[in-house]
């Protein structure tokens, strides 16, 4: 079945370092890739996504790219602010049986960014 | 604004009391689907609905029941709540079931004591 696997957390980071959060999938067809935000006290929020091998997917200065040949889809940022502090999911979207295609969830990372 | 609202935000409730959290959106969604999520374990989808109508098991649905009588909403019930099922509680609908963004409500903290 379908699975993903995203790095443990959680993640403390300064002001402005470089942010990697690994994420890793198990799927049967073509999924979509995507990373979801949640802030303290709210519900997910979709951060990017990409649909297609090689694809880029980009927001708010996040990036990562959908590369099949090592099924993973790292998520990136140059230079992390305090306002990054969430925890981020990535997740998959595939085509299963009937048509549903339940968001496959990895387990969160938790990112605290310090000043 | 497009948005998922959930009601209530914050439940407690002792086993065995019936309740009921709603769940409605505004952007004439076909899709919708309950998840819960648990410290270790993610997001886990509880049950999902193609339309109106029409719904499904997702991967926990042991204790819960939905119902999709009209498109915008859809609640779960728990016809007999357990101290195993207090968890925080999301909805989320979208457009299409395959491919399509997601949202959210803000989520429901159930306890059941």
């Amino acid at each position: 079945g379908n699975s993903v696997t995203q790095m443990e957390g959680p993640v403390t980071l300064s002001e402005e370092a470089f942010l990697t959060i690994n994420c890793t999938y198990t799927a049967t067809g073509y999924p979509s890739l995507f990373w979801y935000v949640q802030y303290p006290g709210e519900g997910l929020q979709l951060l990017l996504k990409a649909t297609k091998a090689d694809d880029k997917g980009s927001n708010k200065g996040f990036e990562a790219t959908y590369r099949k040949e090592t099924t993973s889809f790292h998520l990136e940022k140059g230079s992390v602010q305090v306002s990054d502090s969430a925890v981020y999911f990535c997740a998959l979207s595939d085509r299963g049986e009937g048509g549903n295609t339940p968001l496959v969830f990895g387990k969160g990372t938790r990112l605290s960014v310090i000043a | 604004e497009a948005q998922v609202t959930q009601n209530p935000r914050y439940l407690i409730t002792v086993t065995g009391k019936k309740l009921t959290v709603t769940c409605s959106q505004n952007m004439n969604h076909e899709y919708m689907s309950w998840y819960r999520q648990d410290p270790g374990l993610g997001l886990r989808q509880i049950y999902y609905s193609m339309n109106v109508e029409v719904t499904d098991k997702g991967d926990v649905p042991e204790g819960y029941k939905v119902s999709r009588k009209e498109k915008r909403n859809f609640p779960l019930i728990l016809e007999s709540p357990s101290p195993n099922q207090t968890s925080l509680y999301f909805c989320a609908s979208s457009l299409s079931p395959v491919f399509a963004e997601a949202f959210f409500g803000q989520g429901t903290r159930l306890t059941v004591v």
